[in-house]
C-alpha cells in the first residue's frame, strides 16, 4: 500500500498564529487526499476532501477560510490552520486514496496540534 | 447520512481470551468495510478490509465478518495479547470514498 507521511508530528503554537501541516504520499501519486480531525476520546471526523489541482470540498461545519487546504501536486497536500485558537487543538490525520479496485485509504501518522 | 456505531465502547479482558468487537452501520449500500487499529496518540493501522461481496476476511489472529443486509460487522480476536491493547475503529466509505468512522472500542488486555 501507499506510504503516507505527515510533518510535523506535533506542534505547539500561540493563539492567533497559523500552522501548516504537510501530508505527503511517498510512493504513490494521489489525486485525492482526505483530512480528518480527532478530538480526545472521540472518533475521527472527516474535515475535507483534497483534490489535486482543484478546490477542496469541505464537510458541513468546517470553515474553509480557517482550514486552508492546498493540493498542488500529486504527492503533497497541506492543511493550514489560520489564526489558531485553543479549541483547534486536536489530532489531525490525512489519508491518501489508493488506486486499484479496492480503493482503500492509507493513513498518515497524524499531527498533534496544541494551541496555547 | 451513514452512521456507524461500535459496541462496546470499552472492553477489558485477561490475556488469552477470545473476544468480539461489534460494528453496525445504518446504510447497507456500502462498497467495503475496513477495520483499523489506533494506538494512543498515533495514526491508524489498517487491519482488515472486507469488500461488500465478501462475508469475511482473516489475517492471523483476526477475523472480520460482514453482514451487509443487517448492517453489521464483527472483528474477532483470538487468543488476545497485551499488545492488542488499542482502540479499534471500523469505517465505511460513501460513494465519494469518504470514510465514516465508528465511535471506536477501547480494548485493554490484562497480562
Amino acid at each position: 500500500g501507499a506510504v503516507v507521511s505527515q510533518h510535523p508530528s506535533r506542534v505547539i503554537c500561540k493563539s492567533g498564529t497559523s500552522v501548516k501541516i504537510e501530508c505527503r504520499s511517498l510512493d504513490f501519486q494521489a489525486t485525492t487526499m482526505f483530512w480528518y480531525r480527532q478530538f480526545p476520546k472521540q472518533s475521527l471526523m472527516l474535515m475535507a476532501t483534497s483534490n489535486e489541482g482543484s478546490k477542496a470540498t469541505y464537510e458541513q461545519g468546517v470553515e474553509k477560510d480557517k482550514f486552508l487546504i492546498n493540493h498542488a501536486s500529486l504527492t503533497l497536500s497541506t492543511l493550514t490552520v489560520t489564526s489558531a485558537h485553543p479549541e483547534d487543538s486536536s489530532f489531525y490525520i490525512c489519508s491518501v486514496l489508493g488506486g486499484g479496485a479496492q480503493e482503500t485509504q492509507y493513513f498518515g501518522p497524524g499531527t498533534r496540534l496544541l494551541v496555547l | 447520512k451513514q452512521e456507524v456505531t461500535q459496541i462496546p465502547a470499552a472492553l477489558s479482558v485477561p490475556e488469552g481470551e477470545n473476544l468480539v468487537l461489534n460494528c453496525s452501520f445504518t446504510d447497507s449500500a456500502i462498497y467495503n468495510l475496513q477495520w483499523f487499529r489506533q494506538d494512543p496518540g498515533k495514526g491508524l493501522t489498517s487491519l482488515l478490509l472486507i469488500q461488500s461481496s465478501q462475508r469475511e476476511q482473516t489475517s492471523g489472529r483476526l477475523n472480520a465478518s460482514l453482514d451487509k443486509s443487517s448492517g453489521r460487522s464483527t472483528l474477532y480476536i483470538a487468543a488476545s495479547q497485551p499488545g492488542d491493547s488499542a482502540t479499534y475503529l471500523c469505517a465505511v466509505p460513501n460513494t465519494g470514498n469518504q470514510f465514516y468512522f465508528g465511535t471506536g472500542t477501547s480494548l485493554t488486555v490484562i497480562p
